[in-house]
This record gives structure tokens, C-alpha cells and sequence, in this order.
């Protein structure tokens, strides 16, 4: 089946700066890429998707890029601000709604 | 419009006993899935629910089973508890597939 690696586990960054977060997915079937922050205490939040037919998708601050031919995707946040401090996933499905999850990046933004 | 919405919020159990979870998804919505959150195994599919019929299933073992009724709404059961199950268990549901998932705010399951 699919696997889907994700780095870093941890990541701070200062607020106003961009934060990157990088998956890797197996299947080279996998078509429909979303992203997911997860508050304390609460469900995934989608927050942005992509599909294999389109590069790059962008959302105000938040962007998502994917490389079909090396099997990797990220999340750029740009302009970071306290409130984005959470843990992101990132998922992956080759079709049907069977999603394959990162581990999670668990995201602080410092004041 | 009204999110995905799962009950009870929080259960605690005991091995050997069974429970059930349940999921109203977002109006209009017909996809329903569920997934287990740990922090060991992180994020994994369960199965989902499309019309009343499985339409995907993961790698759980049989004591995990799921049913769609009529108005979407699903229940997730689990028999013989064991305390490995402890978990976060959530629902999502989508349109259909290639729609995007929203997901409830999850049932802490846990097993004494």
C-alpha cells in the first residue's frame, strides 16, 4: 500500500517567518493530496488540497507545490502567525476516499 | 451548516467489553470514514461508508465493524476490547471521492 513520510516531526520558526513542511508518498497512483491542521482537542482541519493534473495551489498565506515525478509535496505557510502553531498532516489517497497520513509536523510559531 | 458531529465525546471501557461510536456527517454528504489516531501508529483508515455499503476497508482486525444508515449517518462498533484500542476515533465524510474529507472532532475511547 501507500506510505507517506513526512519531515520534520518538530518545527519553530519565528512569527513572520515561512514555515515548509515536506512528504513523500510511494504510490505512484496516489492523485489527491490534502493538508490538515490539527488543534488540541479537536478533528484534522482540512486547509488545503491538491490534485496530481496541478503543481502549485495557493490559499492567501498557505501554499501547496507538488513534484509528480519525484513523489513529494509540501506545505509552505508564509508570514507565520501564533495561531498557526498546531500539528499539520499531510495525506495522500491513489483514488477512493482511503487516505494514507504523514505522521504530523507539530509546528510552533514563538512571539 | 452544521460540521461533522461524533458521540459521546469521551468513553472509558474495560477488556472484553464492546462499544459503539457515533457519526452524523455533514448534510448532504453521503462519504462517511472513520479513522484510529495514537501516537505510536498516528493517523490510520478504518474503513468507510458509501450508500449503506463498505466501499473501502483498511487493515483492522474483524472486531472493528462499521454500518451506514439511510440518512448517512454511521456507527462504528468494536467488540473484546483490548487495551491497545484506546484511541482517538474519528469521522470524516466528503461529497464522494475526490472531494475533500471533514472531519469530526473525535470519541477518546479508553480501556482499563
Amino acid at each position: 500500500g501507500e506510505n507517506v513520510e513526512q519531515h520534520p516531526s518538530t518545527l519553530s520558526v519565528q512569527e513572520g517567518d515561512s514555515a515548509v513542511i515536506k512528504c513523500t508518498y510511494s504510490d505512484s497512483a496516489s492523485n489527491y493530496f490534502p493538508w490538515y491542521k490539527q488543534e488540541l482537542g479537536k478533528g484534522p482541519q482540512l486547509i488545503i488540497d491538491i490534485r496530481s493534473n496541478v503543481g502549485e495551489k495557493k490559499d492567501q498565506r498557505i501554499a501547496v507545490t507538488l513534484n509528480k515525478t519525484a513523489k513529494h509535496f509540501s506545505l509552505h505557510i508564509t508570514e507565520t502567525q501564533p495561531e498557526d502553531s498546531a500539528v499539520y498532516f499531510c495525506a495522500a489517497s491513489t483514488g477512493g476516499n482511503q487516505f494514507y497520513f504523514g505522521t504530523g509536523t507539530s509546528l510552533t510559531v514563538i512571539p | 451548516k452544521a460540521g461533522v458531529t461524533q458521540t459521546p465525546r469521551y468513553l472509558i471501557k474495560t477488556r472484553g467489553q464492546q462499544v459503539t461510536l457515533s457519526c452524523s456527517p455533514i448534510s448532504g454528504h453521503r462519504s462517511v470514514s472513520w479513522y484510529q489516531q495514537t501516537p505510536g501508529q498516528g493517523l490510520q483508515f478504518l474503513f468507510e461508508y458509501f450508500s449503506e455499503t463498505q466501499r473501502n476497508k483498511g487493515n483492522f482486525p474483524g472486531r472493528f465493524s462499521g454500518r451506514q444508515f439511510s440518512n448517512s449517518r454511521s456507527e462504528m462498533n468494536v467488540s473484546t476490547l483490548e487495551l491497545g484500542d484506546s484511541a482517538l476515533y474519528l469521522c470524516a465524510s466528503s461529497l464522494d471521492i475526490y472531494q475533500p474529507q471533514h472531519f469530526g472532532d473525535g470519541t477518546r475511547l479508553s480501556i482499563l
